[in-house]
């Protein structure tokens, strides 16, 4: 079953500013987290992955945190922008084995809204 | 240009008539997916296909068939749709199995009268 979740269903920011997005999981088996953002009427489309042997990884305006310890998975946004309103999904992958390869399970998501 | 396309991508039909929703993908990707979206349930993964000839059940796969003759094809099948197969549908795509990224269509919003 789905073992992802995410702390707030919402999160309102003032452009400019920097947004965190958070997520808890469940399961110590995850290989890998992933995030996907999804504007209105599109798809998921991926953004950022991390390996559970990381604690931490940087693109372009985002980073995505690991606490292993407390299962706790972070994506924040540098200098949010309209943009990036969307909804924003965390996903792990449980490892290339049995019945999870090959699947992702995923969170239900938060909307971020961005105000100019 | 690298995609997944999904036909239709609307679709309002009644109860008990058979649909097909069909899923292409030009990147030649060996793993296909189906997710459905529903308010406050995120993506449910209702089939997948490691590759040709091989596809298994995800999470909510009761009402559901798909197939896998091509590569590149990956068809959602509903019988006998119901009311509560009333959805957003996603179909997806990554280079394999081991892929953690994978790439999605536009999505078909399905209503069932």
């Amino acid at each position: 079953g789905e073992s992802v979740g995410l702390h707030l269903p919402t999160l309102s920011v003032q452009e400019g500013d920097n947004s965190i997005i958070n997520c808890a999981y469940s399961n110590s088996a995850s290989d890998y987290f992933i995030w996907y953002k999804q504007e209105s009427g599109k798809g998921p489309q991926f953004i950022i992955d991390i390996r559970s042997n990381m604690d931490k990884r940087q693109g372009q305006r985002v980073t995505v945190l690991l606490n292993k310890t407390v299962k706790h998975l972070s994506l924040q946004i540098a200098a949010t922008q309209p943009g990036d309103s969307a909804v924003y999904f965390c996903a792990e992958k449980m490892g290339d084995r049995g019945s999870t390869l090959g699947r992702l399970y995923f969170g239900r998501g938060t909307q971020l809204t961005v105000w100019p | 240009e690298a995609q997944v396309t999904q036909n239709p991508r609307y679709l309002i039909t009644v109860t008990g008539k058979k649909l097909t929703v069909t899923c292409s993908q030009n990147m030649n990707h060996e793993y296909m997916s189906w997710y459905r979206q529903d308010p406050g349930l995120g993506l449910r993964q209702i089939y997948y296909s490691m590759n040709v000839e091989v596809t298994d059940k995800g999470d909510v796969p009761e009402g559901y068939k798909v197939s896998r003759k091509e590569k590149r094809n990956f068809p959602l099948i509903l019988e006998s749709p119901s009311p509560n197969q009333t959805s957003l549908y996603f179909c997806a795509s990554s280079l394999s199995a081991f892929s953690y990224e994978q790439y999605f269509g536009p999505g078909t919003r399905l209503t069932v009268t």
